[in-house]
């Protein structure tokens, strides 16, 4: 058990919905980390926060917007869904930049994405 | 061409087997090299990090960076069924958050 929390386990939601995943980091953890994996695409990183602003942004979609709250858990919400927005969606989290140790990321179970 | 590529396999081994698994990369300025390990339906867990390049040993576990070669690996000694699972590796710039992943090799170690 790696510490990082992830809700909900599965969706499942028709296209053209919107909705919401929810990470909450390791005890201590200061950043944040978003990645999609697909079959075709492998892990792809999203989006990274930082005790609670956002530090880098990687192939993330208009339609996808995250967020991190002063209690430090995330949220990452998907719109106007498509098909080939299904996939596993991790959350990710570590110590933070300034301990020099950002590489050390520890994941989430994921939420697995189903959109029919 | 990606950034990093890694065979998807599938490795099949028997019991007590090596298992050599590799990636190469194309960025020579990638500093941090990771592997993690996932399990179906799981999330990836970190096994091993290195810093620049050399070996790195932990129990079981080797990791190698030949940055002259744009080439790691991560060798598994004594293989055991628990090990059945797919290996990512991962790389980072210095002093940055983004992890690039391979696209995983799958590992089977049977009895």
């Amino acid at each position: 058990d790696s510490g990082v929390t992830q809700t909900p386990k599965h969706l499942i939601t028709a296209t053209g919905q919107r909705v919401t995943l929810r990470c909450s980091p390791r005890s201590g953890d200061l950043s944040v980390y978003w990645y999609q994996q697909s079959l075709d695409q492998g892990l792809q990183f999203l989006i990274h926060y930082y005790n609670g602003e956002e530090r880098a942004k990687g192939n993330i979609l208009e339609r996808f917007s995250a967020q991190q709250f002063p209690d430090l858990h995330s949220e990452l919400n998907l719109s106007s869904l498509e098909l080939g927005d299904s996939a596993l969606y991790f959350c990710a989290s570590s110590v933070g930049r300034t301990s020099g140790r950002s590489y050390e990321q520890y994941f989430g179970p994921g939420t697995r994405l189903t959109v029919t | 061409q990606k950034e990093v590529e890694q065979d998807p396999g599938p490795l099949s081994v028997p019991e007590g087997a090596i298992v050599s698994l590799n990636c190469t990369y194309s960025n020579s300025a990638f500093q941090y090299f990771m592997w993690y390990r996932q399990y179906s339906r799981k999330g990836p867990e970190l096994l091993m990090y290195t810093y620049s390049s050399g070996n790195k040993e932990d129990g079981r576990f080797t990791a190698q960076v030949d940055k002259s070669s744009k080439y790691i690996s991560l060798f598994i000694r004594d293989s055991q069924p628990s090990d059945s699972a797919t290996y990512l590796c991962a790389m980072s710039l210095y002093n940055t958050d983004k992890l690039i992943f391979g696209t995983g090799t799958r590992l089977q170690v049977f009895p």
